[in-house]
């Protein structure tokens, strides 16, 4: 069975560097084809790809946040750390994490997600 | 950037009966399209993908069609647990993935 789940803080204040790790069970990171993507939603928006990175270590940031967004893997801990800087109140959303593959039934689709969290930017 | 279109925002329908969602794409993504339903408090869940596959575990009553920039959605007979979110996905040109704003279903 695969699960993921999202931790980090609720509340940030503006310009804050935010942390988000992404605890998986059910897969490795370590398995050709394997992939983990951040993906948020903003209230009343869309959803909105961040981040994704595969087991080989290629990795992928969305082309508007780019120089905002760090992602690694931690194949030990089962775990996917995105950290975003400069947070501002645009960015507040709920925060998921997704399991994805990259070839094979259902490539490039988000098979597994987490329940999400939500991070609020705020003073 | 390839921009999915999703219509109508919100679908009013009575159970048992047939919800058709659409789902547009700014250029064609050939069949390079995933549905996904979220209901509140539950995970995302993938129903379809290459437009029309169903996805493992996913009933018979969701199908998908369409191909290039139309793309359709169907519940043919809607259960009281269908009603949801419902979000499209293309991965045309990976790893460049965007998202529809979505289509709620709910009961009429």
């Amino acid at each position: 069975q695969i699960t993921l789940e999202e931790s980090g803080p609720r509340l940030v204040t503006p310009t804050q560097t935010v942390t988000l790790t992404c605890t998986f069970s059910g897969f490795s990171l370590t398995t050709s084809g394997v992939g983990v993507g951040w993906i948020r939603q903003p209230p009343g928006k869309a959803l909105e790809l961040l981040a994704l990175v595969y087991w080989n270590g290629y990795k992928h940031f969305s082309p508007s946040l780019n120089n905002r967004l760090s992602i690694t893997k931690d194949t030990s801990r089962n775990q996917v750390v995105l950290t975003v800087t400069d947070m501002d109140p645009v960015d507040t959303a709920i925060y998921y994490c997704a399991h994805i593959l990259y070839s094979g039934s259902g490539r490039h689709c988000f098979h597994y997600w987490g329940q999400g969290t939500l991070v609020t930017v705020s003073s | 950037e390839i921009v999915m279109t999703q219509s109508p925002v919100t679908l009013s329908v009575s159970p048992g009966e047939r919800a058709t969602l659409s789902c547009r794409a700014s250029q064609s993504v050939t069949n390079n399209l995933a549905w996904y339903q979220h209901k509140p408090g539950q995970t995302p869940r993938l129903l379809i993908y290459d437009a029309s596959i169903r996805a493992t575990g996913i009933p018979a009553r969701f199908s998908g069609s369409g191909s290039g920039t139309e793309f359709t959605l169907t519940i043919s007979s809607l259960q009281s647990e269908d009603f949801a979110v419902y979000y499209c996905q293309h991965y045309n040109n990976w790893p460049l993935l965007t998202f529809g704003g979505g289509t709620t279903v709910e009961i009429k």
